[in-house]
């Protein structure tokens, strides 16, 4: 089974508006970590936001906040005012239990800002 | 935040050799690092754990003697692909854990061409 789905293969927004990405997840594990990484056309990894599964609110990081509904399992990223330069793909990982632990990403998003 | 680097950043070689991608902690020791392979418009699939001192740890279906994993002090992971094929064609990144629950940092990724 996936652990990590990601639904939106690409979408697209207009400048300045919101959207939102679609992830959800599946762990039978109580302690776990949701992150949200935005990857450009160079490759490097850029870490946005993350949610512990025992964090009482929702996250936010600036522009980003992240839609957390656990009894749903959803870790949805929103992107608020989008701009030209949030064009790439964007990535939903989840680390299982505490500590050094890997990371499992879904398939990504690949999303598009218009003028 | 702390830094991880990747050298090379990108490498050609011929089918049969031998290439070797180094992962290093600049600015923080790291007892673990992760080694993932992410194929052209495809999610990071995690390969290793590499674990400092110790042997490391595969992924179901990655070949061990393929992919060599040496991970000889605390800030330094190396990764061997033996034998190379073009198959083996694809963006290599490394991360390693901080001390906090968000924190997964990774490298620039090393972008591996076999000809």
């Amino acid at each position: 089974a996936q652990k990590i789905t990601q639904t939106q293969p690409g979408m697209f927004v207009q400048e300045k508006e919101a959207v939102t990405l679609d992830c959800t997840y599946d762990t039978s594990d109580p302690s776990y970590g949701l992150f949200w990484y935005k990857q450009p056309s160079s490759g490097e990894m850029i870490f946005l936001i993350y949610q512990g599964s025992y964090d009482q609110q929702n996250a936010t990081e600036g522009r980003y906040s992240l839609n957390f509904q656990k009894a749903r399992k959803s870790a949805n990223l929103v992107i608020s005012a989008s701009q030209l330069g949030d064009s790439a793909m964007y990535f939903c990982a989840m680390r299982e239990g505490p500590g050094y632990n890997k990371l499992i990403f879904g398939a990504g998003t690949r999303l598009a800002v218009h003028p | 935040g702390a830094v991880v680097s990747q050298h090379p950043s990108w490498v050609i070689c011929k089918s049969g050799t031998s290439v070797k991608i180094e992962c290093r902690s600049l600015d923080f020791q790291a007892t673990t690092m992760f080694w993932y392979r992410q194929f052209p418009k495809q999610s990071l699939m995690l390969m290793a754990t590499s674990n400092e001192g110790s042997k490391a740890t595969y992924e179901q279906g990655v070949e061990k003697d393929k992919f060599l994993i040496n991970h000889a002090s605390l800030t330094l992971s190396t990764l061997t692909v033996t034998s190379a094929h073009p198959e083996d064609s694809s963006f290599y990144i490394c991360s390693a854990p901080g001390a906090g629950a968000s924190e997964q940092y990774f490298g620039p990724g090393t972008r591996l061409t076999v000809t």
